[in-house]
């Protein structure tokens, strides 16, 4: 069973560049459902994508994030991550990982999620 | 603000039913694409409930439906019970994001 889990700081300055890493078990990051990404959630909202990755190294990016954001692969690790730069308190969420079933599928599975706080 | 909407609270008494509603626009429903639902617990991730539309995961109890018809998408909960209070979202993909977008999110109190 396919299952991901967050890692990272959570606690970030403003002005610095959040990274967060998704570790996938349970099968290949190279395989289906091929889709990786990020949603964020900050307290007490609700939930926001932030952008995918396909297995080939191909983005998307929510255009929200205006050119702050980008995710990577590493296959040899079947990881991939998320870097947020400029951040600011707006960015403080809960950070989960997910892999959307296709490019305009459902999300499963999540991972459990990590918040990130960014101070002043 | 959402680019789906879905009412902030719903309530029922146990053993009722409720519906949540999701309304689109033409640049995701109404361009075609389906509609998934999650339910999520506070301090957890969300889990899947129903996906393109009306299908279900086989973990997911039957009292659980969705529906689809236009720009407007449901969710049906019958037969409510204490453990179905929780937050649930509705999602689906949109052309001018070119990506997934998600409702609000509709708070469940089960009373």
């Amino acid at each position: 069973q396919l299952q991901l889990q967050e890692s990272g700081p959570g606690l970030v300055k403003a002005s610095e560049t959040l990274s967060l890493t998704c570790t996938v078990s349970g099968g290949s990051i190279t395989s289906d459902p091929y889709y990786w990404g990020w949603v964020r959630q900050p307290p007490g909202k609700g939930l926001e994508w932030m952008g995918n990755i396909f297995y080939t190294g191909n983005t998307y990016y929510n255009p929200s994030f205006k050119g702050r954001i980008s995710i990577s692969l590493d296959t040899s690790k079947h990881q991939f991550s998320l870097r947020l730069s400029d951040v600011t308190a707006a960015d403080t969420a809960v950070y989960f990982c997910a892999s959307p079933a296709k490019k305009e599928g459902w999300i499963q599975p999540w991972g459990r999620g990590t918040l990130v706080t960014v101070s002043s | 603000q959402s680019v789906l909407t879905q009412p902030p609270s719903v309530s029922g008494a146990p053993g009722q039913s409720v519906t949540i509603s999701c309304t689109g626009t033409s640049s995701n429903f109404g361009a075609g694409f389906d509609v998934h639902w999650y339910q999520q617990f506070p301090g957890s991730a969300p889990r899947l409930l129903i996906y393109s539309n009306d299908n279900r995961p086989l973990v997911v109890p039957r009292r659980f439906s969705g529906s689809r018809s236009g720009t407007s998408a449901s969710l049906a909960i019958a037969g409510l019970q204490a453990e179905d209070e929780a937050h649930y979202y509705c999602q689906s993909y949109d052309t001018s994001l070119s990506g997934p977008v998600f409702g609000g999110g509709t708070k469940l109190t089960v009373l």
